[in-house]
């Protein structure tokens, strides 16, 4: 009974590979998000999207790209990866924000990428 | 653009005692308030949220947090603090842009 997973848990890969994190979740959000935790900790938005719709993309490198097959899963893939990319990697969903209300985000356990 | 500012980054309480984390925000109207917690090798639990209404709020593992419009203040508290509590504490805000997070407080807990 997960509300938002990811796979895999832990991804330790060597620079220059193309890698891709899975999400998904089952509490009929139509909107999921990507984040990124650096190793102080800091938070960071780096996608959202609404119903396969990309609604925000910060300042993010174009290797990322993330993909959304249907409003239960946002997948990311990293082309060449890169030491930096190194971090802890958080996907998470909620009601469209769009439409007003509260509509708390519900996160993942994280996938830990370590780029050698 | 929204803020969150934490300004403690690691505070030690000793098991039993009260415990209050501070966050304070920037945001030109009453935003949508988070507190998350983050233990260790773990994803972030929602422990209490806060938009309009009783500025107490209450939350799981009997944390509770008071919005004070008049400081920009969510501060979030426990009167009496378990070693499970042990972890980081994330503040966040809503308010037109995506949720911003603080830089979190780390809680260490001692016998």
């Amino acid at each position: 009974d997960t509300a938002v997973s990811q796979t895999p848990k832990y991804l330790v890969t060597q620079m220059g590979n193309d890698k891709s994190i899975k999400c998904e979740q089952n509490l009929g959000h139509d909107t999921m998000y990507w984040y990124k935790q650096d190793s102080k900790k800091f938070l960071k938005i780096m996608f959202s999207y609404n119903n396969k719709e990309l609604i925000i993309n910060e300042t993010v490198p174009n290797r990322f790209s993330p993909k959304s097959p249907d409003k239960a899963h946002l997948n990311l893939h990293i082309n060449s990866l890169e030491l930096g990319d190194s971090a802890v990697y958080f996907c998470a969903s909620s009601q469209d924000p769009r439409e007003g209300g509260m509509n708390t985000q519900y996160f993942g356990p994280g996938t830990r990428l370590t780029v050698l | 653009a929204q803020s969150v500012t934490q300004p403690d980054i690691h505070i030690t309480v000793s098991e039993g005692a009260s415990l209050e984390l501070r966050c304070n925000y920037s945001y030109g109207a009453t935003p949508y308030l988070f507190w998350y917690v983050q233990s260790p090798g773990q994803g972030l639990q929602l422990l209490l949220k806060y938009f309009s209404g009783d500025t107490l709020v209450q939350g799981i593992k009997g944390f509770e947090a008071e919005f004070k419009r008049s400081q920009s203040s969510f501060n979030l508290r426990k009167p009496s603090v378990h070693w499970s509590d042990a972890a980081e504490h994330f503040c966040a805000v809503r308010g037109n842009t995506p949720l911003v997070f603080g830089k979190g407080t780390r809680l260490s807990v001692i016998a």
